[in-house]
């Protein structure tokens, strides 16, 4: 069946650092791919997403490229703030139909000032 | 209200207890689905209806019970149930059109505690 493996944290990162969290995927055909962030005590929120290989997606300084070749769809923002602490979350989508997601663990980031 | 709203957002009961947590769905959306979030595991996924008819159950024990009776609310009754369903909850929406990308919103959560 589908997998999604990502870094479990907590990781921890100074104020301006760079960010990368790893995401790797296992599925059958050629899944959509989504990053999903949670606040706490919030649900999960939509951050940004990619349908096909080689497609970038973007939103508020984050980005992730879906690799065909490594499976993978790994976030990255060049300078975090205090505000970008949360919990996210890898997932991706089989197929377009009302399909439920399968999600990874989750990374704690904790951003320090 | 806007986007996905669920009720309780905090729920404490006992085992023998019968409860219903609510979710609504403000986007005109004809999918529905419930999930489970649970510490240290990957979020579960549960029940999925689409334009109201349940498509997905994904062997979820008897005690827990979804209803959908149209396409804005999604309800999920729970009797008899064990301390390791303590969890959050979550609802989420989407528009199903076939061959689009499943895109989907998802609601504050209800956080269970069973005693």
């Amino acid at each position: 069946g589908d997998s999604v493996t990502q870094m479990e944290g907590p990781v921890t990162l100074s104020e301006e650092a760079f960010l990368t969290i790893n995401c790797t995927y296992t599925a059958t055909g050629y899944p959509s791919l989504f990053w999903y962030v949670q606040y706490p005590g919030e649900g999960l929120q939509l951050l940004l997403k990619a349908t096909k290989a080689d497609d970038k997606g973007s939103n508020k300084g984050f980005e992730a490229t879906y690799r065909k070749e490594t499976t993978s769809f790994h976030l990255e923002k060049g300078s975090v703030q205090v505000s970008d602490s949360a919990v996210y979350f890898c997932a991706l989508s089989e197929g377009g139909g009302a399909d439920g997601l399968t999600f990874g663990k989750g990374t704690h980031l904790i951003i320090q000032p | 209200e806007t986007g996905v709203t669920q009720t309780p957002r905090h729920l404490v009961m006992g085992m023998t207890n019968k409860k219903s947590l609510k979710c609504e769905q403000h986007l005109g959306h004809n999918a529905m689905y419930w999930y489970k979030q649970s510490a240290k595991k990957p979020l579960e996924l549960m029940f999925v209806y689409s334009l109201e008819e349940r498509v997905e159950n994904n062997s979820v024990p008897s005690r827990f019970s979804p209803e959908c009776p149209n396409s804005s609310h999604l309800f999920l009754h729970l009797h008899t149930l064990q301390p390791e369903d303590s969890a959050l909850y979550l609802c989420a929406s989407s528009q199903f059109i076939s061959g689009s990308l499943n895109e989907q919103f998802f609601g504050p959560g209800t956080r269970l505690t069973v005693l």
